[in-house]
């Protein structure tokens, strides 16, 4: 496996159900991220993750949860969703350059997504 | 004001010709701009990116960016219909932030 991969790559769920979506990258990067892309709409970051740690949640209610047990793999917990929380979740790493100037770094590179369905 | 604009579009071109992408950002002290291309049902994918003033070409993109204007710009050369996709500007301060994305269709 080369690059971010996400499983699975569809789901469908109903509001009572839980589930977990999982994405590894496979880059040695340093950080990672959840998004959630609807449809017409930006991407809209959801949590950050950097060595490990917690570094941001953009007010993401807490029917989600992330999950981040090392570097390279990161998890989103899912359970009593709604139907509004159908959109495609994108999962990306980068290597982060804390506090130097300008490089290759911050670059994200994004899996493939998993198109959620819930009903 | 939102942190990233860019025009929605559609942004129509015909095959062969120039297509021109604008994207403006809010944060001076942003040192890191990028641009993703997605494919309709697809995850962004990185196709170029800048750091400092000037322009940058990488094939047929050419990326441009001003930062006293708080300016950044993609050029696609010859375009061709496989080029059609959302491409999405991405700007760094201390944290990265997507623009809504500019639809670009190309016409053979």
């Amino acid at each position: 496996e080369t690059g971010v991969t996400q499983t699975p790559r569809h789901l469908v769920m109903g509001m009572t159900n839980k589930k977990s979506l999982k994405c590894e990258q496979h880059l040695g990067h340093n950080a990672m991220y959840w998004y959630k892309q609807s449809a017409k709409k930006p991407l809209e970051l959801m949590f950050v993750y950097n060595f490990k740690e917690q570094t941001e949640n953009n007010s993401v209610p807490s029917r989600f949860s992330p999950e981040c047990p090392n570097s390279s793999h990161l998890f989103l917990h899912l359970h009593t969703l709604q139907p509004e929380d159908s959109a495609l979740y994108l999962c990306a790493s980068s290597q982060e350059n804390f506090g130097g100037s300008a490089s290759s770094y911050n670059e994200q590179f994004f899996g493939p997504g998993t198109r959620l369905t819930v009903l | 004001q939102k942190e990233v604009e860019q025009n929605s579009g559609p942004l129509s071109v015909p095959e062969g010709a120039i297509a021109s992408l604008n994207c403006t950002y809010s944060d001076r002290v942003s040192q890191s701009f990028f641009w993703y291309r997605q494919y309709s049902g697809k995850s962004p994918e990185l196709i170029m990116s800048i750091y400092s003033n000037g322009d940058k070409e990488d094939g047929r993109f050419t990326a441009q960016l001003n930062k006293a204007s708080q300016y950044v710009s993609l050029l696609i050369r010859d375009s061709q219909p496989s080029d059609s996709a959302t491409y999405l500007c991405a700007v760094y301060g201390n944290k990265l932030v997507f623009g809504a994305g500019t639809i670009l269709r190309v016409k053979s």
